[in-house]
Order: C-alpha cells, then structure tokens, then sequence
C-alpha cells in the first residue's frame, strides 16, 4: 500500500506570496492532519481534516488554512507569506476508527523556503 | 534576529547495546501515546504506540513503557544497531474523546557509535 504523499517536495517563495500544499492519504485513510516542523518550535500539529470538515485546529493565525475533498486528499495555503514560515510541512493520515485517537502516518513533507 | 533552535538532547550508545529514550508528557487526559523515528530529510515513521490503558508494550526489537502517575513515557530500543541513528519524538494525543492532535516531545537524537 503505498505511503502519505506530499507535493512538492521542494518550494520557494517570496514574502507576502501565498503557497498552496498538497496531501494524498494512504488508501483507506479519511483523517489528514497538518504539521509545521522547525528548528526553533519543534513539531506543532496545524490542523485535522476529517469528511470535508475542520475537526481540530491548533493555535496558528488564519493566514494557515486548509481543505479536505471528497477523495480525503487535502491542502493547506498559507497566504501572505512571511520569513518565519519558511519551515518543514508535514501532512499526515489516519484511518478513522471511531471513539479513539489513530495512528498517524506522516508523510515525506514539503521543505518550503521562504526569501 | 534568528530564532535558537531547540537544544536536542543526544544519547550516544555502543551498537549492540540497549538504548533508553525518554520523554515526559504534559497533560494527564492524554490517553494515547507514539513513539516516531525522523531521519534527516524524512517525515516521522510511526515506532510503536501505546493507550493509556495499559503500561507497557513490546514490538520487533521495541518497548514502550508509559508510567501515568509521573506523566513518563520510555522507549527501549535491544541491540541498537547503526540504522537506529536517528532523532526520536514522542508524541501524546490531546482529544481522548476522538480526533486527532498530536503534542510533540522536542526529540532526542540517538547515536550509535560502531
């Protein structure tokens, strides 16, 4: 079964631009939840997409956004792009079981660097 | 000025030898708990999990004990071998009622010196 995937691997930009970032799930799996990874913060959780929905959200500011569609794949944008949001973004899958926290499977992640 | 990136502890181990990792959790209504491997250039790769029901669990070569009253979690890894380098996060989920937030350790960089 194949793996999380993310593209692109690789992005940059410039500030004040606006990225958008691609998830596909593992086959089966119908939660994608976001991560930002950098040196300074560590591994902070963005937000979970489940059925189309925003199910939980972390404490990062509107500019970071995010979708879900029919087919469990998601997106985030992030506009108005600023230095510190050059970092590692994580996507992440799981299969819904119902009435419990799942295993995550993280996917290779998007560098996104930003000038 | 530049953020300081966070100070990763490192433990550095003789292969063959036993590694032991640990963390400390934050919140005592997590109620389930992952160990993950990042190598440099790659996402987290799931190690082994654990609910708070129980307070230990054993895989390939992996235990992960979870000590509740004192919010621990360790991650022993048997004979540690050279493709066990890696940085190790544990991680505690924050919705026991369902949903998925992961709370992430700062990591531990592990080392095996041959």
């Amino acid at each position: 079964k194949a793996g999380v995937t993310q593209t692109p691997r690789y992005l940059i930009k410039t500030r004040g631009q606006q990225v958008t970032l691609s998830c596909s799930p593992i086959s089966g799996h119908r939660s994608v939840s976001w991560y930002q990874q950098t040196p300074g913060q560590g591994l902070q959780f963005l937000f979970e997409y489940f059925s189309e929905t925003q199910r939980n959200k972390g404490n990062f500011p509107g500019r970071f956004s995010g979708r879900q569609f029919s087919n469990s794949r998601s997106e985030m944008n992030v506009s108005t792009l600023e230095l510190g949001d050059s970092a590692l973004y994580l996507c992440a899958s799981s299969f819904v079981s119902g009435g419990e926290a799942d295993t995550q499977y993280f996917g290779p992640g998007t560098r996104l660097t930003v000038l | 000025g530049e953020s300081v990136g966070l100070h990763l502890p490192t433990l550095s181990v003789q292969e063959g030898d036993n590694s032991i990792i640990n963390c400390a959790y934050s919140n005592s209504a997590s109620d389930y708990f992952i160990w993950y491997k990042q190598e440099s250039g790659k996402g987290p790769q799931f190690i082994i999990d654990i609910r708070s029901n129980m307070d230990k669990r054993q895989g390939q070569r992996v235990t992960v004990l979870l000590n509740k009253t004192v919010k621990h979690l360790s991650l022993q890894i048997a004979a540690t071998q050279p493709g066990d380098s890696a940085v190790y996060f544990c991680a505690e989920n924050m919705y026991p009622g369902g949903g998925n937030k992961l709370t992430f350790g700062t990591g531990t960089q592990l080392k095996v010196e041959l």
